[in-house]
């Protein structure tokens, strides 16, 4: 069965400084991996997704994840944090049928 | 494209009573997602749709709940009696087929029962 486990429930960092978001998965088969973000009182947006092609994913907002299947980790990273990042966010996997698994959410914390 | 739209947007009824919420997909896309999000259990999936037709219910906590999809651009799920452990943000989301992996989720319908 697929699974993810984001390692955080909460981070937080000044504006300006790198952004680290922890995720590590579990799954059968080659995974479908996304980061969603989900700002207060609204849905949830897709920041990325991974598909067996690129291992480095761009998104949107200047955030990246790198998939590394020996660590079973899909983190994400922004180079330089803003204060309009500060949200919650899902890392997620697919299983097969498409069927989406959430993680628990890391809510990031942005300081001016 | 409007994107999904969800209604309505907060919901507060008392205990007992029948609560229906709606959502509109986003044209083309053909399976449809039903969600509840609490603190206590993050986000849940409760149903999905391919092509209208339920594929996935063992998320629906009891019999209480029921959803149906009765054409490609709107589905409902209902509350019937509505209980204050039904207290979430319920969202609708959309995806272009199934096993294509990406979706697009509406804005939520934050419910209140009393």
């Amino acid at each position: 069965a697929q699974s993810v486990t984001q390692l955080d429930s909460h981070v937080s960092v000044s504006e300006g400084t790198p952004v680290l978001l922890r995720c590590n998965y579990s799954s059968s088969y080659s995974p479908s991996l996304f980061w969603y973000v989900q700002h207060p009182n609204k849905g949830l947006q897709l920041l990325l997704k991974y598909t067996s092609a690129a291992t480095l994913v761009k998104g949107i907002n200047g955030f990246e994840a790198e998939f590394k299947k020996s660590e079973t980790s899909f983190h994400l990273t922004k180079p330089s944090a803003h204060m309009s990042d500060a949200a919650e966010y899902f890392c997620v996997v697919s299983d097969q049928g498409g069927k989406l698994i959430f993680g628990q959410g890391t809510e990031l914390s942005v300081k001016p | 494209d409007a994107g999904v739209i969800q209604s309505p947007r907060h919901e507060v009824t008392e205990m007992g009573q029948e609560v229906t919420l709606r959502c509109k997909p986003i044209s083309g896309h053909n399976s449809l997602f039903w969600y509840r999000q609490t603190m206590m259990r993050g986000l849940e999936l409760l149903i999905y749709f391919n092509n209208n037709v339920p594929i996935d219910d063992s998320g629906m906590p009891e019999d209480r709940f029921s959803a149906k999809m009765p054409n490609a651009s709107f589905s409902t799920l209902k509350i019937q009696p509505s209980e204050p452990r039904d207290s979430a943000v319920y969202f609708c989301a959309s995806s272009f087929r199934a096993g294509e992996g990406t979706q697009y989720f509406g804005p939520g319908t934050r419910l209140l029962v009393l």
